[in-house]
């Protein structure tokens, strides 16, 4: 089964509009961590935000905020103010319980900003 | 600066050739992982080492080995054995190998070609 559902079309979203990418996740775990990745064209994946499953407060990383809903298992990424730049593919994370270090990834979303 | 880096960038293999990727981190990160990733997928996991001559195998080690002598090396060898080798491979590191907290972080990637 995927653990990571990522199922949006590429979305194009005006230059400083926010854009909300969505993400599901399944696990049985308690504690867990949620990522997002941004990989634009050039290959390499960086880091932007994490959430971790006891964290009663939504994560921030400036302009970029996570939507966590427990209880729905999902971990949606907020991108405020779009920019030329934020234009990539961005992958949701996860990892299960404590001692592991496997991330499984789900397939991405596409985004394009336009001027 | 510190950070992962991977080279070569772009490797072309002729088919029945082992093949090496080069993976590098001054982060002094323990743990140490390659990615595969195919286009339109996300990562998928090959293997894993948490600390120096130790590795495991992740979801799709078949046809790869990999060796960890140095903290700060790890790289990865694509034997004549995987038989659909052309992909993305990507390195990543990370600080702690018991945390739902811990954040791996990525090099620039080799884009492997089989000619």
């Amino acid at each position: 089964a995927q653990k990571i559902t990522q199922t949006q079309p590429g979305m194009f979203v005006q230059e400083k509009e926010a854009v909300t990418l969505d993400c599901t996740y399944d696990t049985s775990d308690q504690s867990y961590g949620l990522f997002w990745y941004k990989q634009p064209s050039s290959g390499e994946m960086i880091f932007l935000i994490y959430q971790g499953s006891y964290d009663e407060q939504n994560a921030t990383e400036g302009r970029y905020s996570l939507n966590f809903q427990k209880a729905r298992k999902s971990a949606n990424l907020v991108i405020s103010a779009s920019q030329l730049g934020d234009s990539a593919m961005y992958f949701c994370a996860m990892r299960e319980g404590a001692g592991n270090n496997r991330l499984a990834f789900g397939k991405g979303n596409q985004v394009v900003v336009i001027p | 600066d510190g950070g992962i880096t991977q080279s070569p960038k772009y490797l072309f293999r002729k088919e029945g050739q082992n093949v090496t990727l080069s993976c590098e981190q001054n982060l002094n990160h323990d743990a140490m992982y390659w990615y595969r990733q195919d286009p339109g997928q996300g990562l998928r996991l090959i293997y894993y080492s948490q600390i120096v001559n130790d590795f495991q195998k992740g979801d799709i080690a078949e046809g790869y080995s990999v060796s960890r002598e140095k903290k700060e090396s790890f790289p990865l060898t694509v034997t004549s054995a995987q038989k659909n080798p052309t992909a993305f491979y990507l390195c990543a590191s990370s600080t702690r190998t018991s945390s739902s907290t811990d954040t791996q972080y990525f090099g620039p990637g080799t884009r492997l070609t089989v000619l």
